[in-house]
């Protein structure tokens, strides 16, 4: 199957510092889609981007299929914005079946 | 309108014993996906259903099933329960069955099995 990579692991930030997430996958996808999970365990959607590039806010993300790998930026980060980010991509030909990466740890201090 | 929801929020059950686990779809989303997640590690693939039939099943043991049911709600059921078990089980929906639409989350059930 496919593999899904995301660096770093753990990320500790001061709030207000920007800061850049990784994410490497092995093969081509359908869809890739970035996810906040909060401490409480909801997954938060926050972008759809199989290709390109697209903001919302503070953050913003890119992608570039033809290279396999997609990126995360948190600007002027928040306290708030503490949880796990993980990618998740869809690479399968007629259904949908998501595998995600481990996800990246961040912890933003005051 | 209403997000996806789950219930129950927490279970705590014993080895060996049968789990079932519901959810219900954002009104208007016929596709219906179970993930579980281990402790520190991203969700895995469980199970899509849409329109009732299962679309696509991830490498889980026969004791893991599951159903859709004409409102596109959704049971998880799991049988002879292992310690390894326990996690956090989460369902998303989406419009349709398409790896091109985005899925919504709901908050999860956790499950605890001793």
């Amino acid at each position: 199957g496919i593999q899904v990579e995301q660096s770093p692991p753990d990320l500790i930030l001061q709030e207000g510092a920007n800061s850049t997430l990784r994410c490497n996958f092995s093969d081509s996808v359908n869809n890739l889609q970035w996810f906040h999970q909060n401490p409480w365990g909801q997954l938060i959607n926050l972008f759809y981007i199989p290709s390109g590039t697209k903001q919302n806010g503070r953050l913003s993300a890119t992608t570039v299929a033809t290279e396999r790998y997609s990126l995360l930026y948190i600007s002027s980060s928040q306290t708030t914005d503490s949880g796990v980010y993980f990618c998740a991509v869809d690479y399968s030909g007629g259904y949908q079946k998501v595998t995600f990466g481990i996800g990246t740890k961040l912890q933003v201090i005051p | 309108d209403a997000g996806v929801t789950q219930s129950p929020t927490h279970l705590i059950k014993t080895r060996g014993q049968h789990v079932t686990l519901r959810c219900s779809p954002i009104s208007g989303h016929k596709s219906v996906s179970w993930y579980q997640q281990v402790l520190g590690q991203g969700p895995q693939f469980i199970f899509q259903y849409y329109e009732k039939e299962e679309r696509g099943r991830g490498n889980f043991p026969d004791r893991f099933s599951a159903r859709q049911f004409p409102n596109y709600s959704s049971e998880l059921n799991v049988n002879a329960l292992l310690l390894g078990d326990s996690a956090l089980y989460l369902c998303a929906s989406s419009l349709a069955d398409s790896p091109q639409e985005t899925q919504y989350f709901g908050p999860g059930t956790r499950l605890l099995v001793l």
